[in-house]
């Protein structure tokens, strides 16, 4: 079966400038989510998403984040502009239905440096 | 306000010995707790869980412990392997799904 699959696996952009990240989540996991970890903390949730509809983006800074998940399967995060204290690894996960006690499959992650 | 906390950030043990890794919780609410392990430049991979109607689970050389009146849970590796130095991040349900982690103990094992 294959995994969560993310790209890029990493990115070097200056601040201000824009990036975006994409992520295939595992074949008929309903629910998909971004978490961001930064050096030394543990991941962070960003988004959630049920199919294509957003469940939960109170973490998201939505004056430079954003996150769509066209026809309920792949998703892009975007950063305009980037800042510096956005330098981070970018995990995508995903699971089967979004309950309580499931566990959630990540990807690899994109390790985006703001220079 | 972190829910979830990990107070050690690192942990060395040697081949063979114990490892014992600690997390720490203030939401007398949840009622699941994961385990994560992450190898660098990969995702964390889910290890082992407990149910918080229960005080021990064991999944071969892992083993959790919960102790829901202190708020506390451990997580045994016996015997370490040198394979098992990895960070190591405790997780629990904020509900709908997500996960609220600690911030992550590096684990260390010496050949």
């Amino acid at each position: 079966e294959a995994g969560v699959a993310q790209s890029p696996r990493y990115k070097i952009i200056e601040k201000r400038q824009s990036v975006a990240f994409w992520c295939n989540p595992i074949s008929g996991h309903a629910t998909l989510y971004w978490y961001q970890q930064i050096l030394g903390q543990g991941p962070k949730l960003l988004i959630q998403f049920q199919n294509n509809g957003v469940v939960d983006d109170s973490q998201l800074p939505k004056d430079r984040f954003s996150a769509e998940r066209l026809k309920g399967v792949d998703s892009t995060l975007k950063i305009q502009p980037a800042k510096l204290e956005d330098s981070a690894v970018y995990l995508c996960a995903s699971s089967l239905r979004g309950a309580g006690n499931e566990k959630l499959f990540f990807g690899s992650g994109t390790q985006l440096s703001v220079l | 306000d972190q829910q979830v906390k990990q107070n050690s950030p690192s942990l060395s043990v040697q081949e063979g010995r114990i490892s014992i890794l600690n997390c720490d919780y203030t939401n007398s609410m949840f009622d699941y707790f994961l385990w994560y392990k992450k190898y660098p430049a990969e995702g964390p991979t889910f290890l082992i869980s407990i149910s918080s109607i229960k005080d021990k689970n064991e999944d071969g050389r892992f083993t959790v412990f919960l102790n829901k009146s202190a708020k506390h849970l451990s997580l045994h590796i016996v015997p370490s392997q040198p394979g098992d130095s990895a960070v190591y991040f405790c997780a629990a349900p904020r509900g709908g799904g997500k996960l609220i982690f600690g911030q992550g103990t590096t684990l260390q094992v010496k050949p």
